[in-house]
């Protein structure tokens, strides 16, 4: 079946400029994440969505960045007046709720999307 | 708050050497551990997990991972290596019951030479 997929694939900004990042989850996963992977960071977590419940936000690095999921199944990702620091390839994962234990199993990830603040 | 260590950075092997790539967390809790690969030009993808059960985990492509609560290590193993699993691989950790996203480590580049 099909999995996640991100758009685009690549962009180019310049710094100031205002960018929205797009994740489809894989259908019937309730759960969506937003990770950020970055040359000196390395893989860190953004942001996630369970189901109807608020988004764990304890990721996010400043309040320039912000998401949404909209029906429970599309994502946006926005950075709001990009800095060159904000240049990484952002991966989006989704997971399904094991209905026995509650808990949530592996994430599938997404290609990414690499930006690059000029 | 959690983190993961993974000690070595950089791996070259010839193919059918042995492989271990270490893999250390820090939390006192009940966690999930995973194995992430991604090779060039793809995403990453899961290579083996574990939950809970034997600690010995099977993966795919001939991969393993021992989970030792006592040392709080997750490292993976695999007894031959291949040119085709020139990689980048990364441990990460869930911790339950504080959140449900993965921590991971810095990533070990393995390189293996025909």
């Amino acid at each position: 079946g099909a999995g996640v997929s991100q758009s685009p694939s690549n962009k180019v900004t310049e710094k100031g400029k205002d960018v929205e990042l797009r994740c489809d989850p894989i259908s019937g996963h309730t759960a969506l994440y937003w990770y950020r992977q970055s040359l000196g960071q390395g893989l860190e977590f953004l942001i996630y969505f369970q189901g109807n419940s608020a988004p764990d936000k304890s990721g996010l690095p400043s309040d320039r960045f912000s998401a949404e999921r909209t029906g429970g199944s599309v994502s946006t990702l926005t950075i709001q007046r990009t800095q060159q620091e904000d240049s990484a390839v952002y991966l989006c994962a989704s997971s399904l709720r094991d209905s026995l234990l509650g808990s949530y199993n592996e994430q599938f990830f997404g290609p990414g999307t690499r930006l690059t603040v000029l | 708050a959690q983190s993961v260590s993974q000690h070595n950075h950089h791996v070259i092997l010839s193919e059918a050497a042995s492989l271990e790539l270490g893999c250390n967390y820090s939390y006192g809790g009940t966690v999930n551990l995973f194995w992430y690969v991604q090779y060039p030009g793809q995403h990453l993808q899961l290579l083996l997990k574990y939950f809970s059960g034997d600690p010995l985990v099977k993966g795919i492509k001939g991969f393993e991972a021992e989970f030792i609560k006592s040392k709080f290590s997750f490292n993976l193993r695999k007894p031959s290596v291949q040119w085709s699993d020139t990689a980048e691989y990364f441990c990460a950790v869930n911790a339950i019951n504080a959140g449900n996203m993965l921590t991971f480590g810095g990533g070990t580049r393995l390189m293996v030479k025909p």
